[in-house]
């Protein structure tokens, strides 16, 4: 089976830099990808690490490392929209598992 | 706007019934995933549908199923309604070798 694990909440302040991290117990997956989901709004696509590294995209970041079993979100220069809860997700082929969520609340 | 849209929004009805959620996916993709969503909690995976097969199956109960039909919509049908059914459902779609999901906007579920 899949386990991810995920912080349950993470607080920053603006303009700062906060790294949401998930590690992961799996037997073996295609990729790590990252969700972002305002309450009550749909999750919204990130980003997708297949291969070990960071891949960047504007002031988020992602980071996987299939050795540690361990990947991370990384968001730089934090704004009050960021306020929203971020899913890991692991993929099967097509399949995708996602993890608990992590809160993350950006104070002015 | 993702593309996927889900009927209704909001669905409000009572123990004991059963309901249809309907999820229309981006032009083009062939499969569809429902997932549920509690109060403050995760995506919990339901069932995965592709190009009017089922191919994975999540934490589904025996009340629910769900069907894609040749047009590539999907429903996802709930009956026998308990209190803890209230959740939001969403639909996702993708081309099947794409590596991002296209998420509806949910419908909102109330048992009461």
């Amino acid at each position: 089976g899949q386990s991810l694990e995920q912080p349950s909440e993470v607080t920053a302040v603006e303009g700062a830099i906060v790294q949401i991290n998930c590690t992961y117990q799996t037997s073996g997956f295609y990729g790590l990808s990252w969700y972002q989901q305002h309450d009550g709004g749909a999750p919204t696509f990130l980003s997708y690490n297949a291969l070990d590294g960071l891949e960047e995209t504007g002031r988020f970041s992602s980071f996987l490392s299939r050795s540690d079993s361990y990947g991370y979100l990384l968001l730089q220069e934090l704004q009050m929209k960021d306020s929203a809860s971020y899913f890991c997700a692991v993929h099967y082929g097509q399949n995708f598992v996602f993890g608990p969520g992590t809160r993350l609340s950006v104070l002015p | 706007d993702s593309g996927v849209t889900q009927t209704p929004k909001h669905l409000i009805t009572a123990t004991g019934q059963r309901v249809t959620l309907r999820c229309s996916p981006r032009s083009g993709d062939l499969s569809v995933y429902w997932y549920q969503q509690s109060l403050d909690q995760g995506l919990q995976f339901l069932i995965q549908y592709y190009n009017g097969e089922e191919r994975a199956k999540g934490n589904i109960l025996e009340r629910f199923s769900a069907q894609q039909f040749p047009d590539l919509h999907s429903e996802l049908n709930l009956s026998s309604l308990e209190l803890g059914d209230s959740a939001l459902y969403f639909c996702a779609s993708t081309t099947g070798v794409n590596t991002e999901a296209f998420f509806g906007q949910g419908t909102r579920l109330t048992v009461v």
